[in-house]
Protein backbone atom coordinates (compact mmCIF):
# COMPACT_ATOMS: atom_id res chain seq x y z
CA UNK A 1 0.00 0.00 0.00
CA UNK A 2 0.85 3.41 -0.64
CA UNK A 3 2.21 5.31 2.40
CA UNK A 4 1.91 8.70 0.91
CA UNK A 5 -0.29 9.18 -1.82
CA UNK A 6 -0.60 12.55 -3.88
CA UNK A 7 -3.84 12.18 -6.51
CA UNK A 8 -3.14 15.12 -8.51
CA UNK A 9 -0.91 14.27 -10.95
CA UNK A 10 -0.79 18.11 -11.80
CA UNK A 11 -2.86 21.36 -11.67
CA UNK A 12 -2.99 24.70 -12.97
CA UNK A 13 -3.86 27.86 -10.81
CA UNK A 14 -4.44 31.43 -12.02
CA UNK A 15 -1.39 33.63 -10.60
CA UNK A 16 -2.99 35.37 -7.86
CA UNK A 17 -4.44 32.92 -6.63
CA UNK A 18 -4.87 29.99 -3.79
CA UNK A 19 -4.37 26.50 -4.89
CA UNK A 20 -4.55 23.20 -2.53
CA UNK A 21 -2.07 20.37 -3.33
CA UNK A 22 -3.83 17.31 -1.94
CA UNK A 23 -1.63 14.70 -0.10
CA UNK A 24 -2.89 11.57 2.53
CA UNK A 25 -0.66 9.35 4.42
CA UNK A 26 -0.49 6.04 6.21
CA UNK A 27 1.36 5.24 8.85
CA UNK A 28 0.34 3.22 12.18
CA UNK A 29 3.54 5.10 14.07
CA UNK A 30 1.99 7.76 16.38
CA UNK A 31 5.48 9.83 15.57
CA UNK A 32 5.86 10.92 12.44
CA UNK A 33 6.88 13.90 10.33
CA UNK A 34 4.85 15.22 7.21
CA UNK A 35 6.91 17.65 5.27
CA UNK A 36 6.23 19.50 1.53
CA UNK A 37 8.91 19.96 -0.89
CA UNK A 38 9.20 22.06 -3.90
CA UNK A 39 11.06 20.78 -7.07
CA UNK A 40 11.93 23.40 -9.94
CA UNK A 41 13.27 22.32 -13.32
CA UNK A 42 16.78 22.43 -12.22
CA UNK A 43 16.02 19.79 -9.97
CA UNK A 44 17.03 20.45 -6.63
CA UNK A 45 14.38 19.20 -3.76
CA UNK A 46 13.64 22.81 -1.72
CA UNK A 47 11.98 22.13 1.63
CA UNK A 48 8.84 24.55 2.32
CA UNK A 49 6.97 23.49 5.79
CA UNK A 50 6.67 21.09 8.69
CA UNK A 51 3.82 19.48 10.58
CA UNK A 52 4.51 17.07 13.40
CA UNK A 53 1.98 14.05 14.28
CA UNK A 54 1.31 15.84 18.14
CA UNK A 55 1.26 19.51 16.65
CA UNK A 56 -1.79 20.81 17.76
CA UNK A 57 -1.94 23.85 15.02
CA UNK A 58 -1.24 23.93 11.14
CA UNK A 59 1.68 25.01 10.12
CA UNK A 60 1.97 27.91 8.36
CA UNK A 61 5.10 29.57 6.57
CA UNK A 62 4.67 32.48 4.72
CA UNK A 63 2.85 31.93 2.00
CA UNK A 64 2.74 28.41 2.60
CA UNK A 65 0.38 26.82 5.21
CA UNK A 66 -0.05 22.91 5.91
CA UNK A 67 -3.85 21.52 6.61
CA UNK A 68 -3.22 18.69 8.69
CA UNK A 69 -6.22 16.59 9.48
CA UNK A 70 -5.11 14.04 11.61
CA UNK A 71 -7.85 11.56 12.04
CA UNK A 72 -8.22 11.73 8.03
CA UNK A 73 -4.38 11.37 7.43
CA UNK A 74 -4.27 14.01 5.47
CA UNK A 75 -1.85 16.95 5.06
CA UNK A 76 -2.92 19.29 2.43
CA UNK A 77 -0.72 22.29 1.26
CA UNK A 78 -1.81 25.37 1.02
CA UNK A 79 0.01 27.99 -1.45
CA UNK A 80 -1.96 31.76 -1.56
CA UNK A 81 -1.44 34.04 -3.76
CA UNK A 82 0.38 32.07 -6.51
CA UNK A 83 3.21 33.62 -8.20
CA UNK A 84 4.92 32.37 -11.73
CA UNK A 85 7.78 31.46 -9.77
CA UNK A 86 5.37 28.70 -7.87
CA UNK A 87 5.62 26.53 -10.70
CA UNK A 88 7.17 23.53 -10.05
CA UNK A 89 6.77 20.04 -9.21
CA UNK A 90 5.67 19.58 -5.66
CA UNK A 91 6.05 16.50 -3.46
CA UNK A 92 4.63 15.46 0.04
CA UNK A 93 6.83 13.09 2.21
CA UNK A 94 6.88 11.46 5.83
CA UNK A 95 9.32 10.40 8.22
CA UNK A 96 8.39 7.34 10.50
CA UNK A 97 8.68 7.04 13.71
CA UNK A 98 11.94 8.67 15.55
CA UNK A 99 15.58 7.81 14.63
CA UNK A 100 14.24 7.66 10.78
CA UNK A 101 17.08 10.20 10.37
CA UNK A 102 17.98 10.51 6.89
CA UNK A 103 14.74 8.60 5.25
CA UNK A 104 11.89 9.94 3.99
CA UNK A 105 9.09 8.43 2.22
CA UNK A 106 7.55 10.40 -0.60
CA UNK A 107 4.86 10.84 -3.01
CA UNK A 108 4.75 10.55 -6.59
CA UNK A 109 4.24 14.43 -6.81
CA UNK A 110 2.13 17.05 -8.10
CA UNK A 111 3.16 19.33 -11.04
CA UNK A 112 2.04 23.03 -10.61
CA UNK A 113 1.53 25.33 -13.34
CA UNK A 114 0.33 29.03 -12.27
CA UNK A 115 -0.68 30.90 -15.58
CA UNK A 116 -0.18 34.77 -15.70
CA UNK B 1 26.54 28.63 5.04
CA UNK B 2 26.80 26.97 1.46
CA UNK B 3 24.53 24.65 0.40
CA UNK B 4 24.39 20.50 -0.10
CA UNK B 5 27.32 20.55 -3.17
CA UNK B 6 26.76 17.30 -5.63
CA UNK B 7 29.01 16.69 -8.21
CA UNK B 8 29.32 16.14 -11.41
CA UNK B 9 25.78 17.37 -12.20
CA UNK B 10 25.69 15.91 -15.48
CA UNK B 11 26.97 11.93 -16.29
CA UNK B 12 26.96 9.48 -18.79
CA UNK B 13 27.76 5.95 -18.92
CA UNK B 14 27.80 3.24 -21.04
CA UNK B 15 26.21 -0.21 -19.35
CA UNK B 16 28.46 -1.99 -17.91
CA UNK B 17 30.60 0.36 -16.84
CA UNK B 18 30.33 1.64 -13.15
CA UNK B 19 29.88 5.47 -12.02
CA UNK B 20 31.02 7.48 -8.56
CA UNK B 21 28.98 10.14 -7.58
CA UNK B 22 30.06 13.00 -4.61
CA UNK B 23 28.21 14.92 -2.28
CA UNK B 24 29.26 17.60 0.55
CA UNK B 25 26.84 18.69 2.97
CA UNK B 26 26.06 21.40 4.71
CA UNK B 27 29.03 22.46 7.17
CA UNK B 28 28.13 20.77 10.35
CA UNK B 29 25.74 18.31 9.22
CA UNK B 30 27.20 14.86 9.70
CA UNK B 31 24.47 12.40 8.20
CA UNK B 32 24.31 12.07 4.47
CA UNK B 33 21.57 10.36 2.34
CA UNK B 34 20.92 9.63 -1.00
CA UNK B 35 18.12 9.04 -3.07
CA UNK B 36 17.23 7.51 -6.85
CA UNK B 37 14.51 9.71 -8.65
CA UNK B 38 12.98 8.18 -11.53
CA UNK B 39 9.32 8.95 -13.30
CA UNK B 40 8.25 5.22 -12.97
CA UNK B 41 9.49 4.89 -9.45
CA UNK B 42 9.61 8.58 -8.31
CA UNK B 43 11.58 9.18 -4.80
CA UNK B 44 13.28 6.42 -3.37
CA UNK B 45 15.47 6.38 -0.61
CA UNK B 46 18.98 4.49 -1.59
CA UNK B 47 21.02 4.69 1.89
CA UNK B 48 22.36 7.26 5.01
CA UNK B 49 25.60 7.44 6.69
CA UNK B 50 26.42 8.63 9.56
CA UNK B 51 30.42 8.55 11.24
CA UNK B 52 31.26 6.45 8.42
CA UNK B 53 29.15 3.96 8.78
CA UNK B 54 25.82 3.37 6.93
CA UNK B 55 22.58 3.32 9.20
CA UNK B 56 19.78 2.95 7.17
CA UNK B 57 19.34 1.03 3.41
CA UNK B 58 16.08 1.17 0.94
CA UNK B 59 15.60 -1.75 -0.85
CA UNK B 60 18.29 -1.67 -3.86
CA UNK B 61 20.57 -4.35 -5.17
CA UNK B 62 24.11 -4.28 -3.75
CA UNK B 63 25.79 -2.97 -7.29
CA UNK B 64 24.37 0.35 -5.55
CA UNK B 65 27.04 0.88 -2.21
CA UNK B 66 28.04 4.57 -0.32
CA UNK B 67 30.59 5.75 1.79
CA UNK B 68 30.84 8.64 3.99
CA UNK B 69 34.30 9.83 5.11
CA UNK B 70 36.06 11.31 8.43
CA UNK B 71 34.80 14.89 6.95
CA UNK B 72 31.03 14.09 6.25
CA UNK B 73 31.26 14.11 2.54
CA UNK B 74 29.97 10.75 0.94
CA UNK B 75 30.05 9.13 -2.23
CA UNK B 76 27.97 6.53 -3.78
CA UNK B 77 29.45 4.31 -6.41
CA UNK B 78 26.73 2.01 -9.04
CA UNK B 79 28.92 -0.83 -10.48
CA UNK B 80 27.60 -2.90 -13.31
CA UNK B 81 25.37 -0.11 -14.78
CA UNK B 82 22.37 -0.79 -16.34
CA UNK B 83 19.71 1.33 -18.14
CA UNK B 84 17.44 1.34 -15.69
CA UNK B 85 20.00 2.66 -13.40
CA UNK B 86 19.57 6.30 -15.38
CA UNK B 87 18.03 8.46 -13.32
CA UNK B 88 18.79 11.93 -11.18
CA UNK B 89 20.13 10.96 -7.84
CA UNK B 90 19.95 13.42 -4.80
CA UNK B 91 22.11 13.51 -1.69
CA UNK B 92 20.35 15.41 1.59
CA UNK B 93 22.21 16.30 4.78
CA UNK B 94 20.71 17.06 8.22
CA UNK B 95 22.65 17.08 11.47
CA UNK B 96 22.35 13.46 12.20
CA UNK B 97 21.11 10.33 11.71
CA UNK B 98 19.12 10.56 14.96
CA UNK B 99 17.32 13.79 14.26
CA UNK B 100 13.83 14.13 15.33
CA UNK B 101 11.14 13.85 13.26
CA UNK B 102 10.55 17.05 12.91
CA UNK B 103 13.70 18.18 11.27
CA UNK B 104 13.86 18.52 7.46
CA UNK B 105 16.58 17.44 5.09
CA UNK B 106 18.32 19.75 2.98
CA UNK B 107 18.81 18.26 -0.67
CA UNK B 108 21.55 19.34 -3.41
CA UNK B 109 20.61 19.66 -6.94
CA UNK B 110 21.52 16.07 -7.62
CA UNK B 111 23.17 14.12 -10.53
CA UNK B 112 21.54 13.06 -13.65
CA UNK B 113 22.92 10.13 -14.68
CA UNK B 114 22.08 8.93 -17.94
CA UNK B 115 22.71 5.05 -18.86
CA UNK B 116 23.27 4.56 -22.21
Amino acid sequence: AQKITQTQPGMFVQEKEAVTLDCTYDTSDPSYGLFWYKQPSSGEMIFLIYQGSYDQQNATEGRYSLNFQKARKSANLVISASQLGDSAMYFCAMREGLNQGGKLIFGQGTELSVKP
Amino acid sequence: KAGVTQTPRYLIKTRGQQVTLSCSPISGHRSVSWYQQTPGQGLQFLFEYFSETQRNKGNFPGRFSGRQFSNSRSEMNVSTLELGDSALYLCASSLDHLSSYNSPLHFGNGTRLTVT
